[in-house]
């Protein structure tokens, strides 16, 4: 079966722009997390969704939201960029939600200049 | 939520065994154990994860110590192909809302030739 798809894969932004990122699950995954890894922090938890729900949060600032739809596919959306934003974000989807079993995507590298 | 710590790094022979620890003292009842690798550049593979039993899969074996408070994942003949950064993490299964969840920085693993 397909895996988890992230588009696109590499993006460069400048700073105070917002970006989009897209996420498509594994079929019949309804829970679809997002992650933001840089090498300082670490892999840093953003939110959940399930079922078009956010039902789990990080600590990261408003300027992350994001969304999913009806056929489970989520976006997130960063808006006003920062430097620090630049970073590779990871998303991953569940069947039973979180992290059982979770199946991420390879990423999308965000550089922000 | 429960905090992990691992050792930043560790280094194993190939065809030995690696036997990689993780402390989370403060897990709740609910909370299961996770463990995750990162091969570079690629996004987290879900290894096992267990509650309170030993737990076995065709790729490793998790020991959960009878308090809880620790765990050791062990690759039992370690390849090459298992040089990654490997994650514990403590989550429950059912996630409420409003869940944070920690994955920290892991473990480097380096299995030598």
């Amino acid at each position: 079966k397909a895996g988890v798809t992230q588009t696109p894969r590499y993006l460069i932004k400048t700073r105070g722009q917002q970006v989009t990122l897209s996420c498509s699950p594994i079929s019949g995954h309804r829970s679809v997390s997002w992650y933001q890894q840089t090498p300082g922090q670490g892999l840093q938890f953003l939110f959940e969704y399930f079922s078009e729900t956010q039902r789990n949060k990080g600590n990261f600032p408003g300027r992350f939201s994001g969304r999913q739809f009806s056929n489970s596919r989520s976006e997130m959306n960063v808006s006003t960029l920062e430097l620090g934003d630049s970073a590779l974000y990871l998303c991953a989807s569940s069947l039973t939600g979180l992290i059982t079993e979770a199946f991420f995507g390879q990423g999308t590298r965000l550089t922000v200049v | 939520d429960a905090k992990t710590t691992q050792p930043p790094s560790m280094d194993c022979a190939e065809g030995r065994a690696a036997n990689l620890p993780c402390n989370h003292s403060t897990i709740s009842g609910n909370e299961y154990v996770y463990w995750y690798r990162q091969i570079h550049s690629q996004g987290p593979q879900y290894i096992i994860h267990g509650l309170k039993n030993n737990e076995t899969n065709e790729m490793a074996s998790l020991i959960i110590t009878e308090d809880r408070k620790s765990s050791t994942l062990i690759l039992p003949h370690a390849t090459l192909r298992d040089t990654a950064v490997y994650y514990c993490i403590v989550s429950p299964v059912n996630a409420g809302n409003n869940r944070k969840l920690i994955w920290g920085l892991g473990t480097s693993l380096a299995v030598n030739p």
